[in-house]
């Protein structure tokens, strides 16, 4: 299994204002994945992040209000910027890892933002 | 565009019943997940279903897929009140490990 640990676990950040998240894994991976979760609501993805190269964003998220950097195999950072309320969110990070029953997608203990 | 529909969105259930929730998917896939989310927290995997016909259970919860029908069951049998949670299923139809999930079913047990 994988161990993911992202920070901050909280915060309350202030309108227009930008906020990294950071995303570390224990085991080496090649693609990391950011999600978002409005309250009360699923989990939508917003990019998929591999080692090397720039992110591929899906539709209706884009790389200005949302970059990532991707530095190695086991890190991995999202930005929320130029925050509004409407980005009050949790952002989780995941993997898939390896198991004995097959491939498992971990996702990390979220950062929970609240902007005001 | 993939659509991943879960159903009930909200199940109300007394202890000691059966019920089963079901996803259903738009795109081929032979990889389905699902997860418990409690409040507060975060995702915990319950099963991966990786081919048609897999069965896998854990304690009072079972999960089924049936790639042809693209449906996913989560049965649950005799309930508990720590089962009550929020169920979600995922489908990755992409093989990368990029997930578009149901919006979620909010089980509530109650004694």
């Amino acid at each position: 299994s994988a161990v993911i640990s992202q920070k901050p676990s909280r915060d309350i950040c202030q309108r227009g204002t930008s906020l990294t998240i950071q995303c570390q894994v224990d085991s080496q991976v090649t693609m990391m994945f950011w999600y978002r979760q409005q309250p009360g609501q699923s989990l939508t993805l917003i990019a998929t992040a591999n080692q090397g190269s720039e992110a591929t964003y899906e539709s209706g998220f884009v790389i200005d209000k949302f970059p990532i950097s991707r530095p190695n195999l086991t890190f991995s950072t999202l930005t929320v910027s130029n925050m509004s309320p409407e980005d009050s969110s949790i952002y989780l990070c995941s993997v898939e890892s390896d198991t004995l029953s097959g491939n498992t997608i971990y996702f990390g203990e979220g950062s929970w933002l609240t902007v005001v | 565009e993939l659509k991943v529909e879960q159903n009930p969105l909200f199940l109300s259930m007394q202890e000691g019943k059966n019920y089963t929730i079901y996803c259903n998917y738009s795109t081929t896939s032979d990889r389905l997940y699902w997860y418990r989310q409690d409040p507060g927290k975060s995702l915990e995997s319950l099963f991966v279903l990786l081919s048609n016909g897999a069965v896998k259970q854990e304690g009072r919860l079972m999960a089924s897929l049936d790639t042809k029908a693209r449906l996913s069951t989560l049965h649950i049998t005799a309930a508990v009140h720590d089962l009550s949670a929020t169920y979600f299923c995922a489908v990755d139809i992409k093989r990368q490990g990029n997930l578009i999930f149901g919006k979620g079913t909010k089980l509530s047990v109650k004694p």
